[in-house]
């Protein structure tokens, strides 16, 4: 079964730090690129960032640029964002999404981050 | 990086039909044919109904069809079912390993 399973969300206060993971199983991890997208409390989807397959292209939105880092490790099948100098707008449900023709095909099921003091 | 543009709700009778727009620029929209829509229930995570503006994947109902015209693109929704209300989200490829989505739409089926 193709699937995607992400793990690391929590709470943290403005400022800090948190890793987030995301780890697959059931396809060729090193054939696609894969994205981080984000749906803050009853909002909606925000794309975040992008890898290719070999980790060296990569993406990401205005509003995490130069905060959050993407990364994989293809030996592992794992994914992962790294997530710095955190903001309570960081606040979402964070999902990792395997990518199909520019679009995503398989997702996870969300981890929670909560930037709050 | 400026979300594209969805009307905030819609709603039909089961049975009918909907259309659901998703407005860009030519820097996303109407510069690459790689709109995909996505279909998300509460608590659930989004499931992919149409990529490439008009193809569907392995297992979506053909009562699902997408279209672009310009920067807009559309979704459009045959014979509505109960099950098909959710909120729906167009996502664009805009360029330099960048993706932009629509701010979603409410789907009620009356």
């Amino acid at each position: 079964e193709v699937q995607l399973v992400e793990s690391g969300g929590g709470l943290v206060q403005p400022g800090g730090s948190l890793r987030l993971s995301c780890a697959a199983s059931g396809f060729t991890f090193s054939r696609y690129w894969l994205h981080w997208v984000r749906q803050a409390p009853g909002k909606g989807l925000v794309w975040v960032s992008s890898i290719n397959s070999d980790g060296r292209t990569t993406g990401y939105a205005d509003s995490v640029k130069g905060r959050f880092t993407i990364s994989r490790d293809n030996a592992k099948n794992t994914l992962y964002l790294q997530m710095n100098s955190l903001r309570a707008e960081d606040t979402a449900v964070y999902y990792c999404a395997r990518d199909y023709s520019n679009s995503m095909d398989v997702w996870g099921q969300g981890t929670t981050v909560t930037v709050s003091s | 990086q400026s979300a594209l543009t969805q009307p905030a709700s819609v709603s039909g009778s089961p049975g009918q039909s909907i259309t659901i727009s998703c407005t860009g620029t030519s820097s996303d929209v109407g510069n690459y044919n790689l709109v995909s829509w996505y279909q998300q229930h509460p608590g659930k995570a989004p499931k992919l109904m149409i990529y490439e503006g008009s193809k569907r994947p392995s297992g979506v109902s053909n009562r699902f069809s997408g279209s672009k015209s310009g920067n807009t693109a559309s979704l459009t929704i045959s014979g509505l079912q109960a099950e098909d209300e959710a909120d729906y989200y167009c996502c664009s490829f805009a360029g330099s390993s960048t993706w932009v989505f629509g701010g979603g739409t409410k789907l009620t089926v009356l």
